[in-house]
Parts: C-alpha cells; structure tokens; sequence
C-alpha cells in the first residue's frame, strides 16, 4: 500500500509571509496528489490538488508542485493570512485499482499576527 | 442539505456498546468512504462503496467494525462491543467519480462523527 510522510508536523509564520509544507510517497503508481485543510470540528475541505501529467499548480496564493521522480510533493502558501491557520493534510491515491486516499499525518499551520 | 451530513455529531459509548453512525452523501454522488481520525493524527481509510457495493473493507481494524449501504444512498457504521480504542472521529466523504481504479476527483467530507468510549 502507499506510505505518505508530511512534514513539519507544526509550521509558524509571521502574517504575509510564505509557508511550504512538503510530503513524499512511496507509491510509485499514485497519480493523485490532492491537499486538504480541516479547521477545528470540521471536516477536511480541498484546497487544490495535482495529477501526475503536471509538475505545478497555481490558484491564487496557493500552489502545488510534484516531482514525480523524486515522489515528492509540496503546498506553497503566499502572503499569508490569519484565516490561513487550519491543519492542512496532503494525499496521495494508491494504484491498487480502489478509489481510497493515504493521507499525511498532518501540518498545523498557525500565522503569527 | 448540499454536503455530506453525518450524525449523530458527537456520541459516548460505555465499552462494550454498539454504536452505529450514518452518513447522508451529497445527492448523486456514486462513491462513499469511511475513515477513522485519530486525534492529531490524518484520516485513516476504512472502507468503500460503489453504488451499494462495498468494494474494499481493507481499512476496518477488525470484525467489530461492519458497514453498509443498502440502497446506494445512506451508509451505516456500526461498530460492536465498542472498546476504548475505537474512540475517534469517523468521517464520511463522498464523490462524484464511480470508477474503480480511476482518479477520484474532490472527496467531499463530512464534519464527522466523534465517539468516545469510556
């Protein structure tokens, strides 16, 4: 089955500044790499994700790379905000033919005003 | 509701009670997952539906744990003899995409469901 690793576990940062939360995999079959940001009691929300045909995503202050050949792969955050503060999980599906998600343990991001 | 509705959102279970918890997908949505999310820890795959198939149980951590989904709507996690490991949030998520082996696309979740066995 697939293994993802996220680090760091905790990442602070002053408010508009940028934070980098970075995850490897050990699947080399796993083509869907989405990442999630779960506020207290909620559930996990998608933020962006990346397939394995592209190398970087952008959407606004957010981005995703990939370097498949490494299996490795990375959430940029810019100009951060207060409501940037959540736990945010990176994924990865196994290509085991099910339609499961392995998830990192998770990086709790806290801005610094 | 638009999203995935679990209930009930907060549950205590003296050990060895059954508990079951449901979850309401988005309308449509062809696929359904349970996880467990221990705290501080990321969610922990149990199981799968298709329609009313339940295609993969790899995750359920033993034969206390069953799920179901009758019509390929609802789904129900039951957990028997609840033991004080069990204690977790078991989150619901559904999707779009019905295609096995195929990328799931946006998982959908729930706010969860919190057990606590005591």
């Amino acid at each position: 089955g697939e293994n993802v690793e996220q680090h760091p576990s905790t990442l602070s940062v002053q408010e508009g500044d940028s934070a980098v939360i970075k995850c490897t995999y050990s699947d080399s079959a796993s083509n869907y790499f989405p990442w999630y940001k779960q506020e207290l009691g909620k559930g996990p929300q998608l933020i962006i994700d990346i397939r394995s045909n592209v190398g970087e995503k952008k959407d606004q202050r957010i981005a995703v790379t990939l370097n498949k050949t490494a299996k490795h792969f990375s959430l940029h955050i810019t100009e951060t905000q207060p409501e940037d503060s959540a736990v945010y999980f990176c994924a990865a599906i196994w290509g085991g033919g099910a339609d499961g998600l392995t998830f990192g343990k998770g990086t709790h991001l806290i801005i610094q005003p | 509701g638009a999203g995935v509705s679990q209930s009930p959102r907060y549950k205590v279970a003296k050990r060895g009670q059954d508990v079951a918890l449901r979850c309401d997908p988005i309308s449509g949505h062809v696929s359904l997952f349970w996880y467990q999310q221990a705290l501080g820890q990321g969610p922990e795959f149990l199981t799968y539906f298709q329609n009313e198939a339940q295609l993969d149980k790899s995750g359920l951590p033993s034969d206390r744990f069953f799920a179901e989904r009758p019509e390929g709507s609802v789904s129900t996690l039951k957990i028997q003899r609840t033991q004080q490991e069990d204690s977790a949030v078991y989150l619901c998520a559904s999707s779009r995409s019905g295609l096995a082996g195929e990328n799931t696309g946006e998982l959908f979740f729930g706010e969860g469901s919190r057990l606590t066995v005591l």
